[in-house]
């Protein structure tokens, strides 16, 4: 069975930093690019950043570009996104997306973590 | 980006009707487009890829079709589980993008 969990989600002030993981089970994960997508609190749903499978490739929204970075470990099963310069509107539900099908670095998602919660507040 | 607009907002249905919901995209996206659902306090649930595809374990009332810009999911007897909200999505070019979303809900 497919499992993404999500972890490293809190409460932090603008400015701050935080690093989020996704530990990955059920799957080859080194075979598979994989994605952060968010949701803030009652909004729709933001696509952040992707990467490729061998992390040869990545790209990022224009409202995380140079705040966020996105990195992987596939001997650990793990994603991970570490978020720097946070605003209050980085404030959202972060999930790890496991790709159905991806083209040019732009996919659909057939599993998806439960999230975590990453409030920026003072 | 392209941006894709859903409508209605908000689409008020009893339990065995039919519902109809529509998303439409700035520029042609091909059948590059997926259907999801998403409950309170859930993650969402890929329902449909390639515009009318059928993801796994999808029931059949559950169908998409439409190319280029204009594309339809339709629920063709409304059970209780499907009252929800139902985002597209189009991965045709990068960056991929959501519409805002059609809430269903019980009349």
């Amino acid at each position: 069975e497919v499992q993404l969990v999500e972890s490293g989600g809190g409460l932090v002030q603008p400015g701050g930093s935080l690093r989020l993981s996704c530990a990955a089970s059920g799957f080859t994960f080194s075979s598979y690019s994989m994605n952060w997508v968010r949701q803030a609190p009652g909004k729709g749903l933001e696509w952040v950043s992707y990467i490729s499978s061998s992390s040869n490739t990545i790209y990022y929204a224009d409202s995380v570009k140079g705040r966020f970075t996105i990195s992987r470990d596939n001997a650990k099963n793990s994603l991970y996104l570490q978020m720097n310069s946070l605003r209050a509107e980085d404030t959202a539900v972060y999930y790890c997306a496991r790709p159905r099908y991806c083209g040019g670095g732009s996919c659909n998602f057939d599993y998806w973590g439960q999230g975590t919660l990453v409030a920026v507040s003072s | 980006e392209i941006v894709l607009t859903q409508s209605p907002g908000t689409l008020s249905l009893s339990p065995g009707e039919r519902a109809t919901l529509s998303c439409r995209a700035s520029q042609s996206i091909s059948s590059s487009l997926a259907w999801y659902q998403q409950k309170p306090g859930q993650a969402p649930r890929l329902l449909i890829y390639g515009a009318s595809s059928r993801a796994t374990g999808i029931p059949d009332r559950f169908s998409g079709s439409g190319s280029g810009t204009d594309f339809t999911l339709t629920i063709s007897r409304l059970e209780p589980e499907d009252f929800a909200v139902y985002y597209c999505q189009q991965y045709g070019t990068s960056p991929p993008t959501f519409g805002p979303g059609t809430h269903v809900d019980i009349k």
